[in-house]
């Protein structure tokens, strides 16, 4: 267990459909950073937060946003889905920005209908 | 295009075997990580090593970097049928705090 915790487990939705995908981190950790993993796209990065503050992106669609809270969890929104959209979505958490391990997630499974 | 190339993409072996993976990637980077992902689970963090370092030991494994080559490489020794999972390096480039993956290597250890 490595004490990040996302949520749901899995989504199933249609297309133009929006979600939320919630991420909490490691306790103490205040990077938290956004993966998607697809069979055709492999595990790719799209955004990163510090402290509540962007520092790092991606090539994250525009369809897509997150941000931190103040109580340091972050949530990761997908609009106008399209089908591929679908993928495992990871959170993972470090202590500090950049430099660090980085502790993933289960993920979120969406498959986008 | 991922940073990261992973090289075999897929590796069976013998348990009690050593399992070799090789990384190559593009441009200058912080440090070079290694994770393990079992089955659609989440990644695993194995191994650390800085820019400015060659090699790093944890338990079974072995990791080596050669920055003039801009590669890597993960050896795992006397495998179990547990190492039996996909194995990604990822690059922390100098300018980005982000991680970029490479394409992975399956590893199937035979009982």
């Amino acid at each position: 267990d490595s004490g990040v915790t996302q949520t749901p487990k899995h989504l199933i939705t249609a297309t133009g459909q929006r979600v939320t995908l919630r991420c909490s981190p490691r306790s103490g950790d205040l990077s938290v950073y956004w993966y998607q993993q697809s069979l055709d796209q492999g595990l790719q990065f799209l955004i990163q937060y510090y402290n509540g503050e962007e520092r790092a992106k991606g090539n994250i669609l525009e369809r897509f946003s997150a941000q931190q809270f103040p109580d340091l969890h972050s949530e990761l929104n997908l609009s106008s889905l399209e089908l591929g959209d679908s993928a495992l979505y990871f959170c993972a958490s470090s202590g500090t920005s950049g430099g660090a391990q980085q502790f993933f997630g289960p993920g979120t499974r969406l498959t986008v209908l | 295009s991922q940073q990261g190339e992973e090289d075999p993409q897929a590796l069976s072996i013998q348990e009690g075997e050593n399992a070799t993976m090789n990384c190559s990637y593009k441009t200058s980077i912080n440090n070079l990580q290694w994770y393990r992902q079992n089955s659609g689970r989440g990644l695993v963090h194995l191994i650390l090593i800085r820019s400015n370092e060659r090699e790093k030991h944890s338990g079974r494994l072995r990791v080596t970097l050669d920055t003039s080559k801009k590669s890597s490489s993960l050896l795992i020794t006397a495998s179990r049928a547990a190492d039996t999972a996909s194995y990604f390096c990822a690059t922390e480039m100098d300018s980005s705090y982000k991680l970029i993956f490479g394409s992975g290597t399956r590893l199937l250890v035979r009982p």
